[in-house]
C-alpha cells in the first residue's frame, strides 16, 4: 500500500531532551525515505534522508534509525532546543516512480525551555 | 537564487466560485509538484509537472481540479466550482531533477485557500 503511517501526532520534550519520531511503511518498493521540517506558515525543508540499504544516519543533532525487516524509521532530535519546535513529516519515495514523495500524517513538536 | 513563489498566499473564494493557484519554480527547477495539506493531516500528492507535460495526476479528484505548467510562465492549480471541502493549504513544490532520484523537493510557503 502506498501509505506512510507516522506517530506521535504531538510531542512535548524538555529543552536537552531526546525527541523520538516513529514512522512505519508497507510497500517495500520504497527506496528512500526523507525527513521534512516544517515551521508555522512556512512550507516544509528536507532535514535529512536514507536510503535501506543504511541501518542508520547521523546529522548533527538528527540521527535517522532504519530496520528494514520491520519497515519502520525513526528520527532522533537530540539535546532538543526550543528551535527545534516544528511540525515534523516522514516520506517515502519509489526511485523510478517520477518522485512522487508518500508523506506522513506529520509530528507536532514542542520543546519546552 | 529566489525560492518556489506562490501566489496569492491567502484567497478567500465562495462556493461556486473558481480558484486559481500560481507556482514559479525555482530557476533551473523543471520538475513541479502539488500537494494538500488539509488541517490536522500530512501532505496529499496531487499531480506532477514537467513543462507541458502531467507526469503524474494520480493524487488530483477527477472533477473540478486540473493543472498546467505551460512552456512559458508559472504552474497553474485550478479549481472550478470550489466547495467547502477545498479549504486548505496548498504547496507547490520544485526540483531539478525527478524527486525520485534524491528524494529533495523544495517547497514554496502555500497557499492557503478559505470557502466561505
Amino acid at each position: 500500500q502506498q501509505q506512510v503511517k507516522q506517530s506521535p501526532q504531538s510531542l512535548i520534550v524538555q529543552k536537552g531532551g531526546i525527541s523520538i519520531i516513529n514512522c512505519a511503511y508497507e510497500n517495500t518498493a520504497f527506496d528512500y525515505f526523507p525527513w521534512y521540517q516544517q515551521f508555522p506558515g512556512k512550507g516544509p525543508a528536507l532535514l535529512i534522508a536514507i536510503r535501506p540499504d543504511v541501518s542508520e544516519k547521523k546529522e548533527g543533532r538528527f540521527t535517522i534509525s532504519f530496520n528494514k525487516s520491520a519497515k519502520q524509521f525513526s528520527l532522533h532530535i537530540m539535546d532538543s532546543q526550543p528551535g527545534d519546535s516544528a511540525t515534523y513529516f516522514c516520506a517515502a519515495v519509489i526511485y523510478n516512480q517520477g518522485g512522487k514523495l508518500i508523506f506522513g500524517q506529520g509530528t507536532e513538536l514542542s520543546v519546552k525551555p | 537564487n529566489a525560492g518556489v513563489m506562490q501566489n496569492p498566499r491567502h484567497l478567500v473564494r465562495r462556493r461556486g466560485q473558481e480558484a486559481r493557484l500560481r507556482c514559479s519554480p525555482m530557476k533551473g527547477h523543471s520538475h513541479v509538484y502539488w500537494y494538500r495539506q488539509l488541517p490536522e493531516e500530512g501532505l496529499k500528492f496531487m499531480v506532477y509537472l514537467q513543462k507541458e507535460n502531467i507526469i503524474d495526476e494520480s493524487g488530483m479528484p477527477k472533477e473540478r481540479f486540473s493543472a498546467e505548467f505551460p512552456k512559458e510562465g508559472p504552474s497553474i492549480l485550478r479549481i472550478q466550482q470550489v466547495v467547502r471541502g477545498d479549504s486548505a493549504a496548498y504547496f507547490c513544490a520544485s526540483s531539478p531533477v525527478s524527486a525520485g532520484y534524491t528524494g529533495e523537493l523544495f517547497f514554496g510557503e502555500g497557499s492557503r485557500l478559505t470557502v466561505l
